[in-house]
């Protein structure tokens, strides 16, 4: 079955300091994307960043950006310049080319320090 | 685009009554619909999935006689939690997907059962 580990419950960031966020996935499937989520004191879910699996570039979108290592199942998330509407807990999540379902990590909480 | 709403915000019932849930996809014709669960400081937990037409397939552990989802439009899903009770009060989350593998989260629904 397919996992995904964020191994830090919690992490802060100085503002406009650069903070990675980890993620690990476990699959045996060739065809997948990732995705990390921003869930605001809102709650609502927000797409952050996605990255497809064939890819072999790593997606940007602004100042958010991933590092995505096929091999290592690994999929980072590096924030830049990190500002204080940043603070949210991230969510990151997997779904398989041939399933429906996302699966989620536990979520790290981030919090920004003025 | 890809807008996806969810009424009410929030809820307050009695235990023992019934309280529905609606989910609309607002811009687009979503042929799955998904509905989560997420409890306080935890990730989401997804409860089932429906299809426009079909019956909602239910994750292990979820009642389906107590969480009754309906799929009857392209644009509408609904969940039901009957003869609620406190242990049922959490924060419900659907998202809702036109067919790809990008889902559209909801705005989420806090249930309170007193």
């Amino acid at each position: 079955a397919q996992t995904v580990t964020q191994s830090q419950p919690e992490m802060s960031v100085q503002e406009a300091e650069t903070v990675t966020l980890s993620c690990t996935y476990d699959t045996s499937e060739s065809d997948y994307y990732l995705f990390w989520y921003k869930q605001p004191p809102s709650r609502q879910m927000i797409l952050v960043i996605r990255q497809e699996a064939y890819k072999q570039q790593n997606a940007t979108e602004n100042r958010f950006s991933v590092n995505f290592q096929k091999a290592a199942k690994s999929f980072s998330l590096k924030i830049s310049d990190s500002q204080l509407g940043d603070a949210a807990m991230y969510f990151c999540a997997y779904i398989g080319g041939s399933q429906g379902n996302l699966i989620f990590g536990k979520g790290t909480k981030l919090s920004v320090k003025p | 685009g890809a807008v996806v709403s969810q009424h009410p915000s929030r809820v307050i019932c009695k235990s023992g009554t019934s309280v529905k849930i609606e989910c609309r996809s607002l811009d687009f014709q979503a042929t799955t619909m998904f509905w989560y669960r997420q409890f306080p400081k935890q990730s989401l937990m997804l409860m089932a999935t429906s299809n426009e037409g079909s019956k909602a397939t239910y994750e292990q552990g979820v009642e389906k006689d107590k969480f009754l989802i309906n799929h009857a439009s392209l644009t509408l899903s609904t969940l039901t939690v009957t003869s609620a009770h406190p242990e049922d009060s959490s924060f419900y989350i659907c998202s809702a997907s036109a067919g790809s593998y990008e889902q559209y989260f909801g705005p989420g629904t806090r249930l309170t059962v007193t």
